[in-house]
């Protein structure tokens, strides 16, 4: 199965600032890369689709790029609510995988 | 506006089984496909399998399969996931989840609502 490595591990930055998360995969996932968003206590959710699609209702501060093996999710200037865990999932290939999370918090 | 409500947490004893319910509103249940993901205490996402609400079809993580079974019942709208043989390392948060988007011969393996999770704690 394919593996995806995040990196990095903590991102600690402040509001305003722009993060930039990372996602690795152990081959390549062509565009089928997919970024959630997870707070505390809530389910995932579905920030952008095949590595560049915002889905439904997610704010434009949120890009991502890439294809192949490496792809970038970057928050423009971060909100206080943006602060969470951020998974990314590829479904190229079965089974479908997730990384193990980048956690941004505040700095 | 598409809603996944699931069941209540459960504690469960090594060996026993878990039946956990997802039931779906605010879009066409028969059009897309029932994922189901778990989280343990603090890690990250696993993918466990997938589900056909019409057809019954299913697809089982390599993993899960000989313990899991993932059923739905169309006429209430509702998915369900089967975990038998529990042991203390099932204990988890488990979440439904709806697929993006189906064509006639298949469904994206990505989610765009989930469940709010359902906590199965296994102990003795």
């Amino acid at each position: 199965e394919i593996v995806l490595t995040q990196s990095p591990v903590t991102l600690s930055l402040s509001p305003g600032e722009r993060a930039t998360l990372s996602c690795r995969a152990s081959q390549s996932v062509s565009s089928y890369l997919a970024w959630y968003q997870q707070k505390p206590g809530q389910a995932p959710r579905l920030l952008i689709y095949d590595a560049s699609n915002r889905a439904a209702g997610i704010p434009a501060r949120f890009s991502g790029s890439g294809s192949g093996r490496d792809f970038t999710l970057t928050i423009s200037s971060l909100e206080p609510e943006d602060f969470a865990v951020y998974y990314c999932q590829q479904r190229d290939n079965w089974p479908p995988t997730f990384g193990q999370g980048t956690t941004v918090e505040i700095k | 506006q598409v809603q996944l409500v699931q069941s209540g947490a459960e504690v469960k004893k090594p060996g026993a089984s878990v039946k956990v319910s997802c039931k779906a509103s605010g879009y066409t249940f028969a059009s897309y496909n029932i994922n189901w993901v778990r989280q343990a205490t603090g890690q990250g996402l696993e993918w466990m399998g997938w589900m056909n609400p019409v057809s019954g079809s299913a697809g089982y993580a390599q993993k899960f399969e000989g313990r899991v079974t993932m059923t739905s019942d169309t006429s209430i709208t509702s998915a369900y996931m089967e975990l038998s043989g529990l042991r203390s390392e099932d204990t988890a948060v488990y979440y439904c989840a709806k697929v993006l988007s189906c064509s006639s011969s298949s469904c994206w393996y990505t989610f765009d609502y989930w469940g709010q999770g359902t906590l199965v704690t296994v102990s003795s």
